[in-house]
C-alpha cells in the first residue's frame, strides 16, 4: 500500500498524559499537513511542513502541541498534558507541492484520540 | 480566511436518483477545490480535484464544477447507489492559505436507500 499511513489508529488516554501520533506520507511527497476533526465538523488545519521545515502553525495549535518531520520523511504530532477538549480525529495529508504543480492532498485514515 | 459552506447538511434519496451537492466559498483567490468522501470513523478519500483554471472534472458517475466568479462548486452524482452513502466534504485551497492548506465545509451527509 503506497498511501498515507497513520499510527496508532485509536488512542485512549487519561487527562494529563502525553500522546504521540505518527504519519508516514506518500513517498516523494514534500508537503505534509496535520488537521484535526471533531464530530460533525470538517477538518481544521493545524500545521504543515515542506520537507523538514515546519512553515506554518494554526492558532489552534497551542503550546502543548508540537510537530516534527525529521529528514523530511515521516512526521510526529505530540500533545502534552492532554485535555478532554483534545479528543478528536487527527488527520495527516500529503501532497507533491509546487515542483510538481500539484497541491492535491491525500489523506491518511486518521488517529482517533479519546481523552478520559 | 476562506469560509466554505455546504448545503444541504443532510440528504436522503432513493437508489437510482441523480443528485447535486452544493458548496460555496468566500475567497475568489481559490487555487483549487477538492471533493472528498468520508465514511463513518474513517479518513478522507479524494474524489475530484478542480484547478482554478478548470470549470469541471469528471470521474465515473461523479461530475464536479467550479464557478469562481460566483464562489460555487457542485458535485453531481448520477444514478446513486446505496454504496454512495457517506459524508461528502468540499475544501478550497487558496493562495492566501499557508502552503495551500485546505479550508473545509462541514459536509453533506448522504443516505441512499435501496
Amino acid at each position: 500500500d503506497t498511501g498515507v499511513s497513520q499510527n496508532p489508529r485509536h488512542k485512549i488516554t487519561k487527562r494529563g498524559q502525553n500522546v504521540t501520533f505518527r504519519c508516514d506520507p506518500i513517498s516523494e511527497h514534500n508537503r505534509l499537513y496535520w488537521y484535526r476533526q471533531t464530530l460533525g465538523q470538517g477538518p481544521e488545519f493545524l500545521t504543515y511542513f515542506q520537507n523538514e521545515a515546519q512553515l506554518e502553525k494554526s492558532r489552534l495549535l497551542s503550546d502543548r502541541f508540537s510537530a516534527e518531520r525529521p529528514k523530511g520523511s515521516f512526521s510526529t504530532l505530540e500533545i502534552q498534558r492532554t485535555e478532554q477538549g483534545d479528543s478528536a480525529m487527527y488527520l495527516c495529508a500529503s501532497s507533491l507541492g509546487r515542483l510538481a504543480g500539484s497541491y492535491e492532498q491525500y489523506f491518511g485514515p486518521g488517529t482517533r484520540l479519546t481523552v478520559t | 480566511k476562506q469560509e466554505v459552506t455546504q448545503i444541504p447538511a443532510a440528504l436522503s434519496v432513493p437508489e437510482g436518483e441523480n443528485l447535486v451537492l452544493n458548496c460555496s466559498f468566500t475567497d475568489s483567490a481559490i487555487y483549487n477545490l477538492q471533493w472528498f468522501r468520508q465514511d463513518p470513523g474513517k479518513g478522507l478519500t479524494s474524489l475530484l480535484l478542480i484547478q482554478s483554471s478548470q470549470r469541471e472534472q469528471t470521474s465515473g458517475r461523479l461530475n464536479a464544477s467550479l464557478d469562481k466568479s460566483s464562489g460555487r462548486s457542485t458535485l453531481y452524482i448520477a444514478a446513486s447507489q446505496p454504496g454512495d452513502s457517506a459524508t461528502y466534504l468540499c475544501a478550497g485551497g487558496s493562495n492566501s492559505n499557508s502552503g495551500y492548506a485546505l479550508n473545509f465545509g462541514k459536509g453533506t451527509s448522504l443516505l441512499v436507500t435501496p
